[in-house]
């Protein structure tokens, strides 16, 4: 079974206007992390942003915020005034086990073109 | 800022060759990481490192070996290449969990295109 989903294989959205990059989870631990990451042409991974699954308020940096519904096992970025440079693939990713693991499983990505 | 640095951006090698891919991390991270990424499959971990010397299968090890002589530096070996080895090549570094206040997020270098003709 899938861990990450990644439903949206590819999404438009116009510059200036909000988006939001979907990510479906599935684990059975309690203590788990949950990660986006960008993927510009030049193919470097950046790191966006972070959600514990304790933390009790949903994570924020900048422009990208994660949406977190644990209930429902969602944790989907959202990107406020879309610019050109968010052009690229994005990546939901989860890590099991707490602080103390360090793998990550990777969903299939999301590649959003911004249009101007 | 964390430096992961991959040896070379485009490889393209032959059936059968052998062929040595190298990550070197400037951060001193004890933790390594080898991925494969390939369209609609994400990102698939071939193998991984928390300590010179100590590595552990990922999902994907067949075909494919390391070595982690130094903590900085992490080589992935393709034995004998095959054309189902043309891929795209990601390492990334990050520290352990243990005792510190970040997330522990992978650190990714630049990525390594090979192609096995």
């Amino acid at each position: 079974a899938q861990k990450i989903t990644q439903t949206q294989p590819g999404m438009f959205v116009q510059e200036k206007e909000a988006v939001t990059l979907d990510c479906t989870y599935d684990t059975s631990d309690p203590s788990y992390g949950l990660f986006w990451y960008k993927q510009p042409s030049s193919g470097e991974m950046i790191f966006l942003i972070y959600q514990g699954s304790y933390d009790q308020q949903n994570a924020t940096e900048g422009r990208y915020s994660l949406n977190f519904q644990k209930a429902r096992k969602s944790a989907n970025l959202v990107i406020s005034a879309s610019q050109l440079g968010d052009s690229a693939m994005y990546f939901c990713a989860m890590r099991e086990g707490g602080d103390s693991s360090y793998k990550l499983i990777f969903g299939s990505g999301t590649r959003l073109l911004v249009r101007p | 800022d964390v430096k992961v640095t991959q040896s070379s951006r485009y490889l393209v090698k032959r059936t059968g060759e052998k062929v040595f891919l190298e990550c070197v991390q400037d951060m001193d991270h004890e933790n390594m990481f080898w991925y494969r990424q390939d369209p609609g499959l994400g990102l698939r971990l071939i193998y991984f490192s928390y300590d010179v010397k100590m590595k552990e299968k990922g999902d994907i090890p067949e075909g494919y070996s390391v070595s982690r002589e130094k903590k900085e530096r992490f080589s992935l070996i393709l034995e004998s290449a095959s054309t189902n080895q043309t891929s795209m090549y990601l390492c990334a570094s990050s520290l352990t969990g243990l005792g510190t206040a970040t997330y522990n997020e992978q650190f990714f270098g630049p990525g390594t295109r090979l192609t096995v003709l």
